[in-house]
């Protein structure tokens, strides 16, 4: 089975464009995850999706940055307008509730470079 | 507190040696617990996960939980340069649905 797919894998863009990540669950999976890994802060949550539904997005920065799910195979962060602190790798992951089990996978990431 | 807490390292063993990972949470209602490893550039890979008090094994890596004491570890026998990596614990807390916590990470050094 194919894994979590996101694309692109790399984006370089300048302050003040708009950036669009893309995201592909692993069919079958219910639970979508956004994550940003930074070395200062990690790995953080940005948000979550449930059957396609914003569950919590209380770890999105701010209003620059949204997440949209239009159905169950994919998903789109998009940041407007970008800022270079938003430099960072973008993760996508998903999971699915059935057999009680959470484990999360991981999709290969955007590595998001802004000048 | 934070709601998952890790020793930050990092830390460097022997070829041969048992690395100790430790992990500690805040909520005593967590269910599932995982560990993941990343190596450098690459994404979390899931590793292990362990539900139940005591120890499980996998091959050269073993989770231990302590739900009394809040505490789930990982044990790496036999450590191989290729272990070298950053390993990250994860808990499902009890009062959330699908979303695990991540600590930030231990960064493991095995040398030859």
């Amino acid at each position: 089975d194919a894994g979590v797919i996101q694309s692109p894998r790399h984006e370089v863009t300048e302050m003040g464009q708009e950036v669009t990540l893309r995201c592909k669950p692993i069919s079958g999976h219910d639970y979508l995850f956004w994550y940003r890994q930074t070395m200062m802060r990690g790995l953080e949550l940005l948000i979550y999706f449930n059957n396609n539904v914003p569950i919590d997005d209380s770890g999105m920065p701010e209003d620059r940055f949204s997440a949209k799910m239009p159905n169950a195979s994919f998903s789109t962060l998009k940041i407007q307008p970008s800022e270079p602190r938003d430099s960072a790798v973008y993760f996508c992951a998903s999971s699915k509730t059935s057999g009680g089990d959470r484990e999360q996978f991981f999709g290969p990431g955007t590595r998001l470079t802004v000048l | 507190q934070k709601e998952v807490e890790q020793n930050s390292g990092p830390l460097s063993v022997p070829e041969g040696a048992i690395a100790s990972l430790n992990c500690t949470y805040s909520d005593r209602g967590s269910q599932s617990f995982f560990w993941y490893r990343q190596y450098s550039g690459k994404s979390p890979e899931l590793i292990m996960s362990i539900y139940s008090n005591g120890d499980k094994e996998d091959g050269r890596f073993t989770a231990q939980l302590n739900k009394a004491s809040q505490y789930v570890s990982l044990l790496i026998r036999d450590s191989q340069p290729s272990d070298s990596a950053t390993y990250l614990c994860a808990v499902k807390l009890g009062s959330t649905l699908g979303r695990l916590y991540f600590g930030r990470g231990t960064q493991l050094t095995v040398w030859p």
